[in-house]
């Protein structure tokens, strides 16, 4: 099976620093990555798109410039929490999608998450 | 109308019972389903694609009725270690293809 990382697993930080997570498909290539948020008991609320070598798309409501999203190569995006703040606490979880064969079409393989503490 | 919704939780049942999920979606031009596993504090792992015929997998049933819109789960036979969160998720239709769209989940509790 397809596997993505995901880093760090977990990190805490001071309000008004900024954070990057790493996602990496290990073992295909990725030419769509998703980027996801989740807060306790809630379902995942899809954030962004990213294709590799272009600009993502980010859904209603979220803040393009809070939340930058870099994909430049197909096994690496980035997703940089700028100026972070308590309500940006959170579980981020990165999923990608490639052309791994048919019967993986559309199918996403998610990265183990990065829980995010902004103290 | 949420685009995908689902049973809402908690269910607790006690091993060995038979529990079903049903979740819907709004966008008949939905193309692709699946339904995941998410334990606490994880990552969602797929449990299985739902194809238009229906499939199996041991003790798992998923199956697709398109002229309703809704997808279901059946678990037989439930073990302690099923207790989880189940998430349907259905793509996004023609240029949102790719988008997976997830219903907020249904927790399922299997009890000694």
């Amino acid at each position: 099976g397809a596997v993505v990382s995901q880093h760090p697993s977990r990190v805490i930080c001071k309000s008004g620093t900024s954070v990057k997570i790493e996602c990496r498909s290990l073992d295909f290539q990725a030419t769509t990555m998703f980027w996801y948020r989740q807060f306790p008991k809630k379902s995942l609320m899809l954030m962004a798109t990213s294709n590799e070598g272009s600009k993502a798309t980010y859904e209603q409501g979220v803040e393009k410039d809070k939340f930058l999203i870099n994909h430049a190569s197909l096994t690496l995006s980035t997703l940089t929490v700028t100026s972070a703040h308590p309500e940006d606490s959170s579980f981020y979880i990165c999923s990608a999608s490639g052309a791994l064969g048919a019967e993986t079409y559309n199918e996403q393989f998610f990265g183990p998450g990065t829980r995010l503490t902004v103290l | 109308r949420k685009e995908v919704e689902q049973d809402p939780g908690p269910f607790n049942v006690p091993e060995g019972a038979t529990v079903a999920f049903n979740c819907t979606y709004s966008n008949s031009a939905s193309q692709s389903f699946f339904w995941y596993r998410q334990d606490c504090r994880k990552e969602p792992k797929l449990l299985m694609s739902v194809y238009s015929s229906g499939n199996e997998d041991g003790r798992f049933t998923a199956q697709l009725n398109r002229a309703s819109q809704y997808i279901s789960l059946l678990i037989r036979d439930s073990k302690l270690s099923d207790s989880a969160t189940y998430l349907c998720a259905v793509n996004g239709a023609g240029n949102q293809g790719g988008k997976l769209i997830f219903g907020q989940g249904t927790e399922l509790s299997v009890k000694p």
